[in-house]
């Protein structure tokens, strides 16, 4: 079955970095694209970024292009999200998901904390 | 940017009867709109595609229907699981947004 497990969140003061991970299981993961979403305290859902199976295509949201860079390694089945100069707005449950359109699949999610 | 704004905020329901969820796009996003259900401390759950394509084992009494801007989501008959927040999202334009979805009570 397909498993999808985050890891990397914390507490980080404003301005820090912080690198998320996903690892995947269950499915040909170098076959798909893959996502990051977030869902900041109480809030609605933002889609973040997407990748490529191959990862020569990739997608950012404008809130955090210049900041954060995605990435994958098909050989480890491993997805990661590379968060700098993290801000407030920031905060939020990060999620990696299969696909680039529809989200057949969520991870469990990892919370992400931006307080000093 | 394309915004999704989904009706009403909150929907109270009684068990059995039919519930039926509305989203609207600011353009049109032909038939790429997927429908998500979430349960508090949960990750969303993919339930349509296609706007009214059901996700594998999702149960016959949800359904998706509409194209264009108008979208609606149908449960028949809601079931104690039922319960939840529902969101839909467009993915016919980057970047795929979200609506702010609609939480599900009991009546």
């Amino acid at each position: 079955q397909v498993q999808l497990v985050e890891s990397g969140g914390g507490l980080v003061k404003p301005g820090g970095s912080l690198r998320l991970s996903c690892a995947a299981s269950g499915f040909t993961f170098s076959d798909y694209y893959m996502s990051w979403i977030r869902q900041a305290p109480g809030k609605g859902l933002e889609w973040v970024s997407y990748i490529s199976s191959s990862g020569s295509t990739i997608y950012y949201a404008d809130s955090v292009k210049g900041r954060f860079t995605i990435s994958r390694d098909n050989a480890k089945n491993s997805l990661y999200l590379q968060m700098n100069s993290l801000r407030a707005e920031d905060t939020a449950v990060y999620y990696c998901a299969r696909d680039g359109w529809e989200l057949h699949y969520w991870g469990q999610g990892t919370l992400v904390t931006v307080s000093s | 940017e394309i915004v999704m704004t989904q009706s009403p905020a909150t929907l109270s329901v009684s068990p059995g009867e039919r519930a039926t969820l509305s989203c609207r796009a600011s353009q049109s996003v032909s038939s790429n709109l997927a429908w998500y259900q979430q349960k508090p401390g949960q990750a969303p759950r993919l339930l349509i595609y296609g706007a009214s394509t059901r996700a594998t084992g999702i149960p016959a009494r949800f359904s998706g229907s509409g194209s264009g801007t108008e979208f609606t989501l149908t449960i028949s008959s809601l079931q104690s699981e039922d319960f939840a927040v529902y969101y839909c999202q467009q993915y016919n334009n980057w970047p795929s947004t979200f609506g702010q979805g609609t939480k599900v009570e009991i009546k």
